[in-house]
Formats: C-alpha cells, sequence, structure tokens
C-alpha cells in the first residue's frame, strides 16, 4: 500500500474549487518536493505540478500546489467537466530508496 | 516532439518472463534518469524502478526486488524491463517516464502510452 494517502474522491460544481490533500512522512513529502499529476480515463499520468507549487509551460493557473510540513495540496480552481480524472501526488522516499505515489483521488465534477 | 513508446506487453503463465522495451525519441536519452512505472486494472499508480544515465545507479520498488531488472542501451535510445518470475500481482500497464528535474524535484515528464501486461494461466 502507498506511504501517501490521498482522499478518494472529490467533488464539486463546475465553476468551483476543490482542494485535494496528500498526507506523507519526514522521509517523504517532508524532506523532498512534491509532484502532482493528472490522469484522465484511458490515457497515461502528465505532470501538472512540479517542485511542490510550479506549473510545466501549458498548464493553466487553475492549478495550483503548495506544501507544509509532511502534507501537500493541490488546489484546482473554476473547475470544468474535462477536469473529471485521477489525480495523484508523488515525491522521493529517502528510507524506501523509491518513488512513491499517494493513492489517488478521483475528481468528479457535478 | 517528446515521445516515448512502450512496446513487449502481452499474456504471460505465471512463472515466467517477458521483456519490455521503451523507445526514447526527441530529447537527448543519454543525459536523463529513466523510469517504470505500472498500474493494475483500476487500481492506483505504482513506480517501479529507474536507471541512471549511464546506467551504473538502478533501484527497486521492493515487491520486485530480485524479480525484475531495469536496463538501457543508449545507442539506441532505449529503455528495458526485463521480468522474471512474474506473479499474477505483477498484471498491469506498464509505463515508461522520463525524470525531468525543473529544479530540485524529482518529476515524471512524459510518459509513455503504455503497455498492458497479463499474467495468467
Amino acid at each position: 500500500q502507498s506511504v501517501l494517502t490521498q482522499p478518494p474522491s472529490v467533488s464539486a460544481a463546475p465553476g468551483q474549487k476543490v482542494i485535494i490533500s496528500c498526507s506523507g512522512s519526514s522521509s517523504n513529502i517532508g524532506n523532498n518536493d512534491v509532484s502532482w499529476y493528472q490522469q484522465l480515463p484511458g490515457t497515461a499520468p502528465k505532470l501538472l505540478i512540479y517542485d511542490n507549487n510550479e506549473r510545466p509551460s501549458g498548464i493553466p493557473d487553475r492549478f495550483s500546489g503548495s506544501k507544509s510540513g509532511t502534507s501537500a495540496t493541490l488546489g484546482i480552481t473554476g473547475l470544468q467537466t474535462g477536469d473529471e480524472a485521477d489525480y495523484y501526488c508523488g515525491t522521493w522516499d529517502s528510507s524506501l530508496s523509491a518513488y512513491v505515489f499517494g493513492t489517488g483521488t478521483k475528481v468528479t465534477v457535478l | 516532439e517528446v515521445q516515448l513508446v512502450e512496446s513487449g506487453g502481452g499474456l504471460v503463465q505465471p512463472g515466467g518472463s517477458l521483456k519490455l522495451s521503451c523507445a526514447a525519441s526527441g530529447f537527448t536519452f543519454s543525459s536523463f534518469w529513466m523510469s517504470w512505472g505500472r498500474q493494475a486494472p483500476g487500481k492506483g499508480l505504482e513506480w517501479v524502478a529507474n536507471i541512471k544515465q549511464d546506467g551504473s545507479e538502478k533501484y527497486y520498488v521492493d515487491s520486485v526486488k530480485g524479480r525484475f531488472t531495469i536496463s538501457r542501451d543508449n545507442t539506441k535510445n532505449s529503455l528495458y524491463l526485463q521480468m522474471n518470475s512474474l506473479r499474477a500481482e505483477d498484471t498491469a500497464v506498464y509505463y515508461c517516464a522520463r525524470e525531468y528535474y525543473y529544479g530540485s524535484g524529482r518529476n515524471y515528464n512524459p510518459w509513455g502510452q503504455g503497455t498492458l501486461v497479463t499474467v495468467s494461466s
């Protein structure tokens, strides 16, 4: 099982905001940068946020990230139907010497 | 355009072997760490292994240590995953991904489209 814990699902109406949490420990989030990935149905994952709060080129500023201590969050504002996907946090775990992904969160637009 | 294309998946019996390949293009393959990840049907993402630019360092998730071997051929711009002693729980879509550092953090960008491995009798 994953060492990073996320809520199984979050939902909101179009135009609203959702926040996804990612809880870890000192060996992973506490001492390493966090990334977030979006996986649309039937497709490969896509990098959404890097280094805790930065967006790669082409990612809209509706997506934001933050980190505090051993937890990280992903925020999505102005929710669109195209945002319906699974979202995963990820980071290196220094104790495991392995990259770890969160349990994943399904975003539903009501 | 940066592109990763996996191949080699298929149906294999428990205890069998399979070798996956990932062809890279659009970037200097030899300059990047590379990784394999997987996703079991209806489940979340799992990181499997990674390999340094020159192949001198490799790391594996505990569940595949001693059974899987990651390797690369920089002359062919290719990444490989040799999978032995396969188990039903290894059934998954396997993705290759480039490790990319924008700053200090390890990120996976991009990912290939994936190749399905099914372990069943």
